[in-house]
């Protein structure tokens, strides 16, 4: 099965100073990797993905993230943090061992917290 | 992107007793997937649905405790059956983003959940 590991449970940064996120993978095949990010009490919304073409990859709000296969690593990235980037983050791989073959395997998250 | 809603949006149970939860999105989608996470904790696939077969249930995952309809290619229901206070969790429903033609590899969109509580 593909699994991701995230690396830090929670983040505490200060408004205006850069952010990351850690997320290593495991894969048997070429993975499809996503950020997801949940803020309190509101759904899902995806932040950005990554499906073998580009390595580094833009997504909404500023972020990015860059898959580096040497390091089995996909870690989320933005330079200013701001007040509203608080929130839980997942990184998340496409699973096709599930037995359905499209689980969305969900890392335990990183919760985000953005200081003055 | 789909548009995805959730009834109830949540709801506070006794244990033993049974919940259904409807999903309804505004376009026609080939796949809908349930997805359960428990307090503090991340997101589990409970099952994967078909329109006009049964779902596809992942490992610790059964029919008899989590029946599934798909009625239609918009429409989809979970049932939490002879629920106990394990059970408290928020409970999703996703489509695949591609819509009508499923990937492994495609990002998937999430409703808003539904938050049960059983006491």
């Amino acid at each position: 099965a593909q699994s991701v590991t995230q690396l830090d449970s929670h983040v505490s940064v200060s408004e205006g100073t850069p952010v990351l996120l850690r997320c290593n993978y495991s894969s048997s095949y070429s993975p499809s990797l996503f950020w997801y990010v949940q803020h309190p009490n509101k759904g899902l919304q995806l932040l950005l993905k990554y499906t073998s073409a580009a390595t580094l990859v833009k997504g909404i709000n500023g972020f990015e993230a860059e898959f580096k296969k040497s390091e089995t690593s996909f870690h989320l990235t933005k330079p200013s943090a701001h007040m509203s980037d608080a929130a839980e983050y997942f990184c998340v791989v496409s699973d096709r061992d599930s037995n359905s073959g499209y689980a969305l395997n969900f890392g335990k998250g990183t919760s985000l917290l953005v200081t003055p | 992107s789909a548009v995805i809603s959730q009834k109830p949006s949540r709801d506070i149970c006794q244990r033993g007793t049974s919940l259904t939860i409807q999903c309804q999105v505004d376009s026609q989608v080939t796949m809908m997937f349930w997805y359960r996470q428990q307090p503090g904790q991340s997101l589990t696939l409970i099952a994967t649905a078909n329109q006009g077969s049964e779902a596809t249930y992942e490992s610790g995952f059964v029919i008899d405790k989590f029946p599934i309809s798909r009625p239609n290619l918009t429409f989809s229901t979970l049932t939490v059956s002879n629920m106990s206070p394990e059970d408290s969790s928020i409970y999703l429903c996703s489509v695949a983003a591609s819509g009508r033609v499923t990937y492994s590899y495609n990002e998937q969109f999430f409703g808003p959940g539904t938050r049960l509580t059983v006491l």
